[in-house]
């Protein structure tokens, strides 16, 4: 079975730019997760998507956001950028995330942004 | 704000002996634990999962719970050079819809 993928790798963009990135999960897996990653913060929880509905949104602001499709693929959107946005944007999928246990989610490899 | 802490590290041991990674949580409502390990420049793989109290063992590794204490543990055993990595701590959300990561222990296993 073909794990999670992100698309793209690696990105570069200048500052006030916008960029999208895009997640594909395990095929099955209707819950989308989205992380962001940076040394000094580490892993934080940006939103999480099943069905096409946002259900929880982390402590980021609103330039943050994403969407999910009907095939559960999802992407996340930043708009105007900033240095401190650079970091690895991690995607991660699980079958539902529900059920009050949280479902093991898998990674994908991650978008690594740039913002100079 | 619900919180995972782990000491930073690094923590380092030489082959073959025992690693004790650590991890203390403030959500008494989570329900859910998990470690990863993540090695430099990749992404997190997830290495155990522990619901109930008490522990639980997978080949050389073992987690170990305690909801009262509000603590979790991950014991690898015969450490290895390829062990040596970052390890990271989560916790689910009450909803369940998230994951709280620690900061991440890092792991030096000395040949």
């Amino acid at each position: 079975k073909a794990g999670v993928t992100q698309t793209p790798r690696y990105l570069i963009k200048t500052r006030g730019q916008q960029v999208t990135l895009s997640c594909s999960p395990i095929s099955g897996h209707r819950s989308v997760s989205w992380y962001q990653q940076t040394p000094g913060q580490g892993l934080q929880f940006l939103f999480e998507y099943f069905s096409e509905t946002q259900r929880n949104k982390g402590n980021f602001p609103g330039r943050f956001s994403g969407r999910q499709f009907s095939n559960s693929r999802s992407e996340m959107n930043v708009s105007t950028l900033e240095l401190g946005d650079s970091a690895l944007y991690l995607c991660a999928s699980s079958l539902t995330g529900t059920g009050g246990y949280q479902e093991t989610q898998y990674f994908g490899p991650g978008t690594r942004l740039l913002v100079l | 704000q619900k919180e995972v802490e782990q000491n930073s590290g690094p923590l380092s041991v030489p082959e073959g002996a025992i690693a004790s990674l650590n991890c203390t949580y403030s959500d008494r409502g989570s329900q859910s634990f998990f470690w990863y390990r993540q090695y430099s420049g990749k992404s997190p793989e997830l290495i155990m999962f522990i619901y109930s109290n008490g522990d639980k063992e997978d080949g050389r590794f073992t987690a170990q719970l305690n909801k009262a204490s509000q603590y979790v543990s991950l014991l690898i055993r015969d450490s290895q050079p390829s062990d040596s990595a970052t390890y990271l701590c989560a916790v689910n959300n009450q909803a369940g819809t998230a994951l709280i990561f620690g900061k991440g222990t890092t792991l030096s296993v000395s040949s």
